[in-house]
Protein backbone atom coordinates (compact mmCIF):
# COMPACT_ATOMS: atom_id res chain seq x y z
CA UNK A 1 0.00 0.00 0.00
CA UNK A 2 1.38 3.52 -0.78
CA UNK A 3 1.94 5.75 1.72
CA UNK A 4 3.10 9.43 1.31
CA UNK A 5 4.73 11.66 4.19
CA UNK A 6 5.63 15.37 4.54
CA UNK A 7 8.39 16.41 6.15
CA UNK A 8 8.37 19.26 7.88
CA UNK A 9 4.58 19.12 9.48
CA UNK A 10 4.74 22.86 10.07
CA UNK A 11 7.26 25.47 8.99
CA UNK A 12 7.88 28.95 9.91
CA UNK A 13 9.97 31.36 7.88
CA UNK A 14 10.81 34.96 7.47
CA UNK A 15 9.61 36.78 4.33
CA UNK A 16 12.46 36.63 1.92
CA UNK A 17 13.53 33.16 2.46
CA UNK A 18 14.29 30.28 0.00
CA UNK A 19 12.93 27.03 0.99
CA UNK A 20 12.17 23.33 0.58
CA UNK A 21 9.15 21.15 1.13
CA UNK A 22 9.52 17.41 1.03
CA UNK A 23 6.80 14.63 0.19
CA UNK A 24 8.03 10.86 0.26
CA UNK A 25 6.37 8.14 -1.07
CA UNK A 26 6.98 3.87 -0.78
CA UNK A 27 6.28 2.99 -4.05
CA UNK A 28 7.94 4.37 -6.75
CA UNK A 29 5.72 2.46 -9.44
CA UNK A 30 3.66 5.93 -9.87
CA UNK A 31 2.05 7.47 -13.25
CA UNK A 32 2.55 11.77 -11.88
CA UNK A 33 2.75 13.14 -8.43
CA UNK A 34 0.84 16.50 -8.05
CA UNK A 35 1.49 19.24 -5.51
CA UNK A 36 -1.40 21.31 -4.12
CA UNK A 37 -1.56 24.35 -1.63
CA UNK A 38 -4.72 24.74 0.57
CA UNK A 39 -5.70 28.15 2.13
CA UNK A 40 -7.48 27.72 5.24
CA UNK A 41 -11.22 27.04 4.95
CA UNK A 42 -10.55 26.66 1.29
CA UNK A 43 -10.15 23.75 -1.25
CA UNK A 44 -7.35 22.63 -2.69
CA UNK A 45 -5.28 24.32 -5.95
CA UNK A 46 -3.51 22.74 -7.86
CA UNK A 47 0.22 23.93 -8.49
CA UNK A 48 2.70 21.77 -9.88
CA UNK A 49 1.90 17.91 -11.46
CA UNK A 50 5.17 16.34 -12.60
CA UNK A 51 4.88 13.06 -15.43
CA UNK A 52 6.62 10.35 -13.97
CA UNK A 53 9.13 10.22 -17.05
CA UNK A 54 9.62 13.94 -15.93
CA UNK A 55 12.66 15.54 -13.37
CA UNK A 56 10.97 18.85 -12.23
CA UNK A 57 8.63 21.60 -13.33
CA UNK A 58 8.51 25.26 -12.96
CA UNK A 59 5.56 27.49 -12.42
CA UNK A 60 7.00 30.79 -11.32
CA UNK A 61 8.77 31.18 -7.84
CA UNK A 62 8.10 27.63 -7.61
CA UNK A 63 10.06 24.09 -8.80
CA UNK A 64 8.96 20.66 -8.48
CA UNK A 65 11.46 17.94 -8.69
CA UNK A 66 10.63 14.13 -8.97
CA UNK A 67 13.04 11.13 -7.92
CA UNK A 68 11.14 8.18 -8.84
CA UNK A 69 13.91 6.10 -8.05
CA UNK A 70 14.54 7.37 -3.61
CA UNK A 71 10.77 7.65 -3.54
CA UNK A 72 10.85 11.70 -2.89
CA UNK A 73 9.65 14.93 -4.08
CA UNK A 74 10.82 18.24 -3.16
CA UNK A 75 9.02 21.93 -3.56
CA UNK A 76 11.30 24.74 -3.88
CA UNK A 77 9.94 27.71 -3.14
CA UNK A 78 11.62 31.06 -4.16
CA UNK A 79 11.72 34.54 -2.30
CA UNK A 80 8.99 33.28 -0.09
CA UNK A 81 6.00 35.85 0.76
CA UNK A 82 3.42 36.12 3.22
CA UNK A 83 0.81 35.55 0.75
CA UNK A 84 2.80 31.78 0.23
CA UNK A 85 1.18 30.89 3.71
CA UNK A 86 -1.16 27.99 3.57
CA UNK A 87 -0.92 24.25 4.04
CA UNK A 88 1.27 22.69 0.90
CA UNK A 89 0.33 18.82 0.02
CA UNK A 90 1.70 16.26 -2.51
CA UNK A 91 -0.04 13.35 -3.83
CA UNK A 92 1.03 10.74 -6.00
CA UNK A 93 -1.32 8.43 -8.61
CA UNK A 94 -0.43 5.08 -9.21
CA UNK A 95 0.78 3.16 -12.20
CA UNK A 96 -1.86 0.70 -11.35
CA UNK A 97 -4.76 2.21 -10.57
CA UNK A 98 -6.05 5.97 -11.05
CA UNK A 99 -6.47 7.73 -7.50
CA UNK A 100 -4.63 9.94 -5.86
CA UNK A 101 -2.77 9.18 -2.66
CA UNK A 102 -2.23 12.24 -0.22
CA UNK A 103 0.27 13.10 2.00
CA UNK A 104 -0.27 14.87 5.41
CA UNK A 105 0.58 18.19 4.47
CA UNK A 106 3.08 20.87 5.86
CA UNK A 107 1.76 23.91 7.21
CA UNK A 108 3.91 26.79 5.90
CA UNK A 109 3.75 30.40 7.40
CA UNK A 110 6.00 33.30 6.12
CA UNK A 111 6.45 35.82 8.60
CA UNK A 112 6.69 39.27 7.38
CA UNK B 1 -15.13 29.64 -16.70
CA UNK B 2 -15.35 26.42 -15.82
CA UNK B 3 -16.17 25.46 -12.49
CA UNK B 4 -16.74 22.66 -9.36
CA UNK B 5 -19.37 23.45 -6.77
CA UNK B 6 -21.01 21.45 -3.80
CA UNK B 7 -23.90 22.38 -1.71
CA UNK B 8 -24.49 22.96 0.87
CA UNK B 9 -21.43 24.16 2.54
CA UNK B 10 -22.10 23.65 5.77
CA UNK B 11 -24.72 21.26 6.98
CA UNK B 12 -25.31 20.05 10.42
CA UNK B 13 -27.55 17.01 10.91
CA UNK B 14 -28.59 14.02 13.64
CA UNK B 15 -27.24 10.33 14.12
CA UNK B 16 -29.30 8.67 11.58
CA UNK B 17 -30.60 10.67 8.87
CA UNK B 18 -29.84 10.29 5.50
CA UNK B 19 -27.83 13.04 4.01
CA UNK B 20 -26.89 13.97 0.29
CA UNK B 21 -23.75 16.45 -0.70
CA UNK B 22 -24.12 17.56 -3.97
CA UNK B 23 -20.84 18.55 -6.06
CA UNK B 24 -21.60 19.81 -9.87
CA UNK B 25 -18.74 20.52 -12.63
CA UNK B 26 -18.96 22.31 -15.53
CA UNK B 27 -15.45 21.20 -16.80
CA UNK B 28 -16.84 18.29 -18.68
CA UNK B 29 -14.20 16.03 -16.91
CA UNK B 30 -15.15 12.52 -16.79
CA UNK B 31 -13.34 11.54 -13.63
CA UNK B 32 -14.93 12.53 -10.51
CA UNK B 33 -13.83 11.94 -6.58
CA UNK B 34 -14.92 12.59 -3.51
CA UNK B 35 -12.42 13.05 -0.54
CA UNK B 36 -12.62 13.61 3.35
CA UNK B 37 -10.56 15.76 5.12
CA UNK B 38 -9.79 15.02 8.58
CA UNK B 39 -7.52 16.26 11.23
CA UNK B 40 -4.61 13.36 11.85
CA UNK B 41 -5.74 11.29 8.60
CA UNK B 42 -5.07 13.87 5.40
CA UNK B 43 -7.55 13.67 2.68
CA UNK B 44 -8.73 10.10 2.42
CA UNK B 45 -10.48 8.61 -0.94
CA UNK B 46 -14.76 7.68 -0.13
CA UNK B 47 -15.63 6.79 -3.75
CA UNK B 48 -14.64 7.90 -7.40
CA UNK B 49 -16.25 7.35 -10.86
CA UNK B 50 -14.60 7.40 -14.10
CA UNK B 51 -17.57 8.36 -16.07
CA UNK B 52 -21.58 8.18 -16.62
CA UNK B 53 -22.75 4.88 -14.72
CA UNK B 54 -19.41 3.87 -12.87
CA UNK B 55 -18.88 4.46 -9.65
CA UNK B 56 -15.95 2.47 -7.43
CA UNK B 57 -15.19 2.88 -3.72
CA UNK B 58 -12.40 4.38 -2.26
CA UNK B 59 -10.66 3.76 1.03
CA UNK B 60 -13.17 4.81 3.26
CA UNK B 61 -16.64 3.88 1.38
CA UNK B 62 -18.52 2.36 4.33
CA UNK B 63 -21.60 4.33 5.21
CA UNK B 64 -21.37 6.00 1.80
CA UNK B 65 -22.69 5.79 -1.46
CA UNK B 66 -22.51 7.69 -4.63
CA UNK B 67 -24.65 7.56 -8.28
CA UNK B 68 -23.18 8.98 -11.48
CA UNK B 69 -26.28 9.61 -13.96
CA UNK B 70 -24.38 12.33 -16.07
CA UNK B 71 -20.85 13.86 -16.50
CA UNK B 72 -21.71 16.71 -14.02
CA UNK B 73 -22.93 15.33 -10.96
CA UNK B 74 -21.76 13.20 -8.03
CA UNK B 75 -23.54 13.37 -5.70
CA UNK B 76 -22.49 11.51 -2.17
CA UNK B 77 -25.17 10.17 -0.21
CA UNK B 78 -24.66 9.14 4.21
CA UNK B 79 -27.26 6.48 4.09
CA UNK B 80 -27.31 6.84 8.22
CA UNK B 81 -25.16 9.55 9.46
CA UNK B 82 -22.84 8.84 12.02
CA UNK B 83 -20.62 10.74 14.28
CA UNK B 84 -17.91 9.62 12.91
CA UNK B 85 -18.65 10.93 9.49
CA UNK B 86 -18.34 14.39 10.75
CA UNK B 87 -15.79 15.82 8.82
CA UNK B 88 -14.92 18.12 5.41
CA UNK B 89 -15.90 16.18 2.58
CA UNK B 90 -13.97 17.78 -0.89
CA UNK B 91 -15.42 16.42 -4.72
CA UNK B 92 -12.68 16.84 -7.34
CA UNK B 93 -13.05 15.86 -10.77
CA UNK B 94 -10.25 15.26 -13.55
CA UNK B 95 -9.69 14.88 -17.21
CA UNK B 96 -8.71 11.21 -18.40
CA UNK B 97 -5.16 11.13 -19.06
CA UNK B 98 -4.27 11.09 -22.34
CA UNK B 99 -0.92 10.18 -24.02
CA UNK B 100 0.76 11.41 -20.93
CA UNK B 101 -1.30 14.45 -21.09
CA UNK B 102 -2.07 16.60 -17.90
CA UNK B 103 -3.92 15.12 -15.26
CA UNK B 104 -4.57 17.71 -12.84
CA UNK B 105 -7.24 17.55 -10.13
CA UNK B 106 -9.74 20.46 -9.62
CA UNK B 107 -11.56 20.71 -6.27
CA UNK B 108 -14.20 21.86 -4.95
CA UNK B 109 -14.51 24.38 -2.17
CA UNK B 110 -15.79 21.77 0.54
CA UNK B 111 -18.44 20.66 2.69
CA UNK B 112 -18.60 20.78 6.50
CA UNK B 113 -20.66 18.37 7.95
CA UNK B 114 -21.48 17.97 11.64
CA UNK B 115 -23.39 14.73 12.77
CA UNK B 116 -24.77 15.34 16.27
Amino acid sequence: KQEVTQIPAALSVPEGENLVLNCSFTDSAIYNLQWFRQDPGKGLTSLLLIQSSQREQTSGRLNASLDKSSGRSTLYIAASQPGDSATYLCAVRHNYGQNFVFGPGTRLSVLP
Amino acid sequence: DAEITQSPRHKITETGRQVTLACHQTWNHNNMFWYRQDLGHGLRLIHYSYGVHDTNKGEVSDGYSVSRSNTEDLPLTLESAASSQTSVYFCASSDLPRGGGTDTQYFGPGTRLTVL
